[in-house]
């Protein structure tokens, strides 16, 4: 069965700091990978989403980036946290290049910048 | 781009209850989740539903993709059903869900 990873859980840090965040899926080939952000108390944004290696697509400028180094690894990134960038990050995945599937999250990543 | 929105923002009940929950959407849709954010923070899929009804349980739910609703039915509900409760639809790209802003369920024993 397919399972999808996601860490750290939480994570607090500095402003300025830069921010790495993984994502992996399991049990399943040239998934489309998702990263969302959830502000507190407010829906889901789309913020990066990959349909294949080295295949980004942004929804939002932001001072964040996304990466897929491989098939099944999605990592989102910052060079310098800002205040505003605090949040749920939720990593999701669906089945490779089909319209209307179902997708999947991962357990999320709470991030407080302070 | 397509817009989805939830109703209501926030429900009350008291443990025992039935309610509905609906989600209108701008567009025609090849996809429809409905979610389930507990506690901590996860999204629990309830259903996969493009059209027609689904039950699982206690929660049934309906999508009448041709009027651009869908419909979520929790009935006897319990202390564990309260979160937010998400309805998502693929955006018309169909590269990924969006979401509306939820609706947030208290229920009391």
């Amino acid at each position: 069965s397919q399972t999808i990873h996601q860490w750290p859980a939480t994570l607090v840090q500095p402003v300025g700091s830069p921010l790495s965040l993984e994502c992996t899926v399991e049990g399943t080939s040239n998934p489309n990978l998702y990263w969302y952000r959830q502000a507190a108390g407010r829906g889901l944004q789309l913020l990066f989403y990959s349909v294949g290696i080295g295949q980004i697509s942004s929804e939002v400028p932001q001072n964040l980036s996304a990466s897929r180094p491989q098939d099944r690894q999605f990592i989102l990134s910052s060079k310098k946290l800002l205040l505003s960038d605090s949040g749920f990050y939720l990593c999701a995945w669906s089945v490779m290049g089909s319209l209307g599937t179902e997708a999947f999250f991962g357990q999320g990543t709470r991030l407080t910048v302070v | 781009g397509i817009q989805v929105e939830q109703s209501p923002p926030d429900l009350i009940l008291q443990e025992g209850a039935n309610s509905t929950l609906r989600c209108n959407f701008s567009d025609s849709v090849n996809n429809l989740q409905w979610f389930h954010q507990n506690p901590w923070g996860q999204l629990i899929n309830l259903f996969y539903i493009p059209s027609g009804t689904k039950q699982n349980g206690r929660l049934s739910a309906t999508t009448v993709a041709t009027e651009r609703y869908s419909l979520l039915y929790i009935s006897s509900s319990q202390t564990t059903d309260s979160g937010v409760y998400f309805c998502a639809v693929v955006n018309q790209a169909g590269t990924a869900l969006i979401f509306g802003k939820g609706t947030t369920l208290s229920v009391s024993s």
